[in-house]
Formats: structure tokens, C-alpha cells, sequence
């Protein structure tokens, strides 16, 4: 099955931690995207990656750090600098990045529930 | 900056009746529109997209979108909802070269 898979669904975090959230992909997709959603805001992109070893910030993207060793991965650090961290984060991945043709689309996981405890 | 703007963060409508989402788009110069359903706890499906190739575009689970220029909308439709349309809609737009941008959502309530 090609898809996107999102790791842990739901994750804790004590106030002063980083915690990291795995997003993998195997649709052999060039581009891959962080966003975060909260109740009444729609998603807001966090960070963005167009090819391996390169990323770029989104609009939200302080408190926030991302790597892209691997086509396949792309795990977003959420920093203790993240005052807010709570919220519902997706991943999601395109072809390329901004490519949109009748037959391309961009794919989500379904997603990593972060509470600050 | 672009945007879009999604009117009514809640929507309600009897199983049966037409359902209208509303998404209006800031731009010179049209960009590529998106319609995206999340049912709850979930990640985002596709439902359509408008890429130029035609103004009217149909989509999965019986909705479409007509894009309208004139009126810088694209408008989410379905003849008759149902039970399992309850959902939160989100309309997006992006340009080449660009990451997708949302909307804030439309929560689409379904009554029986």
C-alpha cells in the first residue's frame, strides 16, 4: 500500500521537551510538507521540503526544526522553544512541490495529536 | 498576500438538501483551488481540484465546484446531502512552485 505514515497518532510532552514526530512516505514523492491545525485556524504550514537535504520555513515556523535525510523521511522537532505546542499535526507529501496537473495531488497522513502535559 | 476565505465556519443542512460551502480567492491572477474533506481525528482527502482545465469540476462522493472568476469564488456543491458528509471542509488554493494554503474550514453538520 503507498500512503503516508504518521507516528506516534497520539503523543504527551512535558513542558521544557523536544519530542519528534516521524512522517514516512513511499509514493516516491520529491515534496513533502508540515502543517498544524488548530480548532477554528485550518492548517498553517510549518515547513516545506522540495528535494532531500533541503527545506524551507513555513508561515509558523519558530519553535520548529525539520531534517530531510531521506526522500522517504521528513520528521519534524518540536522544540521546548514552541510555547504552544498542543495541537493536531500533519504531514503530507506532492510530487513535486507545487506541481498541480490534473492527475497529481498532495497526499496526508492521518495525522499525530500533541499534548503538553 | 493570497488567500482564501471559507463564509460560515458552521454549516447545517437536512439530510436530503443542497449543500453550498462558500470559499472566495484573493488573487490577479487564478491559482490552483482546492476542496479537502477531514472527518474527525483524521488526515485530509482530496475531493477536487480546479488546475485551468475546466471551470466546472467534478469530484468524489458527488460533490463539485464551479470556478467563477468574476466572482474570484469556487463554491463546494452537492444536490443532497447525507449522513455521512458531516465532515470538516476545507478549501485551499497554490501556485507553482508553492505549498498548498487553507482556508480556516467549514464544519458541515448533517440533520436528519
Amino acid at each position: 500500500d503507498g500512503g503516508i505514515t504518521q507516528s506516534p497518532k497520539y503523543l504527551f510532552r512535558k513542558e521544557g521537551q523536544n519530542v519528534t514526530l516521524s512522517c514516512e512516505q513511499n509514493l516516491n514523492h520529491d515534496a513533502m510538507y508540515w502543517y498544524r491545525q488548530d480548532p477554528g485556524q485550518g492548517l498553517r504550514l510549518i515547513y516545506y521540503s522540495q528535494i532531500v537535504n533541503d527545506f524551507q520555513k513555513g508561515d509558523i515556523a519558530e519553535g520548529y526544526s525539520v531534517s530531510r535525510e531521506k526522500k522517504e523521511s521528513f520528521p519534524l522537532t518540536v522544540t521546548s522553544a514552541q510555547k504552544n505546542p498542543t495541537a493536531f499535526y500533519l504531514c503530507a507529501s506532492s510530487i513535486d512541490l507545487g506541481k498541480w496537473t490534473t492527475n497529481t495531488e498532495a497526499f496526508f497522513g492521518q495525522g499525530t495529536r500533541l499534548t503538553v502535559v | 498576500a493570497q488567500s482564501v476565505t471559507q463564509l460560515g465556519s458552521h454549516v447545517s443542512v437536512s439530510e436530503g438538501a443542497l449543500v453550498l460551502l462558500r470559499c472566495n480567492y484573493s488573487s490577479s491572477v487564478p491559482p490552483y483551488l482546492f476542496w479537502y474533506v477531514q472527518y474527525p481525528n483524521q488526515g485530509l482527502q482530496l475531493l477536487l481540484k480546479y488546475t485551468s482545465a475546466a471551470t466546472l469540476v467534478k469530484g468524489i462522493n458527488g460533490f463539485e465546484a464551479e470556478f467563477k472568476k468574476s466572482e474570484t469564488s469556487f463554491h463546494l456543491t452537492k444536490p443532497s446531502a447525507h449522513m455521512s458528509d458531516a465532515a470538516e471542509y476545507f478549501c485551499a488554493y497554490s501556485n507553482s512552485g508553492y505549498a498548498l494554503n487553507f482556508g480556516k474550514g467549514t464544519s458541515l453538520l448533517v440533520t436528519p
